[in-house]
C-alpha cells in the first residue's frame, strides 16, 4: 500500500528563520511527487512537480528536492504570508492503466512576524 | 498553473434536499477528475475518481447512490449530494488532471441544516 508521511505536523518559525518540511514516501512505480499549499477554507494550490531523484525546483522562497525515499520543501527566509498548510502527494501506477494520487496529512506552517 | 473552477463556493441546504456541485477545467482537458472531502484540520479524503465518459470509481465506504458523480465532458464533472443530512456538511474539493499534475478547485463549503 502506498504511504506518504509528512513531518513535522506543525512548524512555527520566526520571520526570516529558514527551515525544511519533509515528505517520506513508499510507493511502487512513482510517476510524480507534488507539493501543494492550502490556505484555510480554500482548495490546494499547486506548487511543484518532481519526477525523479535528484531533481530540484524553485519558486520564490521555496525549493523542493527529491530523493528515492523522500522530498524536502525548503523555505528560505520565510515571511508571514508563507503561513499555510503544505501538502505532499505522490502519484503512482495503480494498475489497469490508471494512476493513484496519495496525499500526506500536511504540515501546518506558521511564520511569526 | 491550470485553472479549475468549482461552483458554488458555499451552499446551505435543508435536510433531505439534493445539492449539485460543479467542477470545470477552464484551460485544459481533464481526462480524470477527483472528488475529495475534507474535515476541519484534516487532510484530503478521496471520495471518487472519474474518467471522462466512464462511471466513477468510489473509494471504500463512500456511498455511490448518495454521492452521484457525472463526468460527461473533458471539462466538466459534477457531484450531487442526494438527500443531504447534517452529517454530510463538509468541505468538498474537486481536482482535475490532464496528464500528470492535478489542479484543484476552490472548494465548496456545504452546510446542511
Amino acid at each position: 500500500e502506498d504511504q506518504v508521511t509528512q513531518s513535522p505536523e506543525a512548524l512555527r518559525l520566526q520571520e526570516g528563520e529558514s527551515s525544511s518540511l519533509n515528505c517520506s514516501y513508499t510507493v511502487s512505480g512513482l510517476r510524480g511527487l507534488f507539493w501543494y499549499r492550502q490556505d484555510p477554507g480554500k482548495g490546494p494550490e499547486f506548487l511543484f512537480t518532481l519526477y525523479s531523484a535528484g531533481e530540484e525546483k524553485e519558486k520564490e522562497r521555496l525549493k523542493a528536492t527529491l530523493t528515492k525515499k523522500e522530498s524536502f520543501l525548503h523555505i528560505t527566509a520565510p515571511k508571514p504570508e508563507d503561513s499555510a498548510t503544505y501538502l505532499c502527494a505522490v502519484q503512482a501506477y495503480s494498475g489497469a492503466g490508471s494512476y493513484q494520487l496519495t496525499f500526506g496529512k500536511g504540515t501546518k506552517l506558521s511564520v511569526i512576524p | 498553473g491550470a485553472v479549475v473552477s468549482q461552483h458554488p463556493s458555499r451552499v446551505i441546504c435543508k435536510s433531505g434536499t439534493s445539492v449539485k456541485i460543479e467542477c470545470r477545467s477552464l484551460d485544459f482537458q481533464a481526462t480524470t477528475m477527483f472528488w475529495y472531502r475534507q474535515f476541519p484540520k484534516q487532510s484530503l479524503m478521496l471520495m471518487a475518481t472519474s474518467n471522462e465518459g466512464s462511471k466513477a470509481t468510489y473509494e471504500q465506504g463512500v456511498e455511490k447512490d448518495k454521492f452521484l458523480i457525472n463526468h460527461a465532458s473533458l471539462t466538466l464533472s459534477t457531484l450531487t449530494v442526494t438527500s443531504a443530512h447534517p452529517e454530510d456538511s463538509s468541505f468538498y474539493i474537486c481536482s482535475a488532471s490532464g496528464h500528470v499534475e492535478a489542479f484543484f478547485g476552490q472548494g465548496t463549503r456545504l452546510t446542511v441544516v
